[in-house]
């Protein structure tokens, strides 16, 4: 089956103690990217990658890192994180403008 | 600085009748549109998309209407059915620029 599976669903933690949200995808998807999901302010982009190590900021990259070692797998890293990233985090994969498929969120409760 | 925006936070119709949910947009280079459906503990997923170079799209129950001049575009649900209750975003290519959402209930 198709998909792009994120871990863990659910993690509460506190600040400053660094962790590490795992996606991947089974597509052989070029493109995959990273999104938070807050109140009002709908799905705003952290970072993207249009393949094996390339990477880019999206819109609030602040606090975050991304590697793409392998097409499939692209991890999401809050080194240091703080309550402002307490969110609802999606990671998505799709070939380049085509519609993306979405893994089915990580809610981060940080502090 | 919104670029993509849906004004209307939630939206509640009847069983059978139609859903028009909106969207706006600012920046006239966006050439490809798409709306996402969104259900509670989901992730996103597509629903239909529409090229600049047309102004209708259509499947099945879904149409989406685009109007370039006025950078507006509208997702059509007709009939509504209560399956239908989610939150529909609107997204805009390349980087997917996504709308606040909004959410719809559809009462039977």
């Amino acid at each position: 089956e198709a998909q792009v599976t994120q871990n863990p669903r659910y993690l509460i933690t506190v600040t400053g103690k660094k962790l590490t949200v795992t996606c991947s995808q089974n597509m052989n998807h070029e493109y995959m990217s990273w999104y938070r999901q807050d109140p009002g302010l709908g799905l705003r982009q952290i970072y993207y990658s249009m393949n094996v190590e390339v990477t880019d900021k999206g819109d609030v990259p602040e606090g975050y890192k991304v590697s793409r070692k392998e097409k499939r797998n692209f991890p999401l890293i809050l080194e240091s994180p703080s309550p402002n990233q307490t969110s609802l985090y999606f990671c998505a994969s799709g070939l380049y403008n085509s519609p993306l498929h979405f893994g089915n969120g990580t809610r981060l409760t940080v502090t | 600085d919104q670029q993509v925006k849906q004004n209307s936070p939630s939206l509640s119709v009847q069983e059978g009748r139609i859903s028009i949910l909106n969207c706006d947009y600012t920046n006239s280079m966006f050439d490809y549109f798409l709306w996402y459906k969104k259900y509670p503990a989901e992730g996103p997923t597509f629903l239909i998309s529409i090229s600049s170079i047309k102004d209708k799209n259509e499947d099945g129950r879904f149409t989406v209407f685009l109007n370039k001049s006025a950078k507006h575009l509208s997702l059509h649900i007709v009939p509504s059915q209560p399956g239908d209750s989610a939150v529909y975003f609107c997204a805009a290519t390349n980087k997917l620029i996504f709308g606040t959402g909004t959410l719809l209930a559809v009462q039977p």
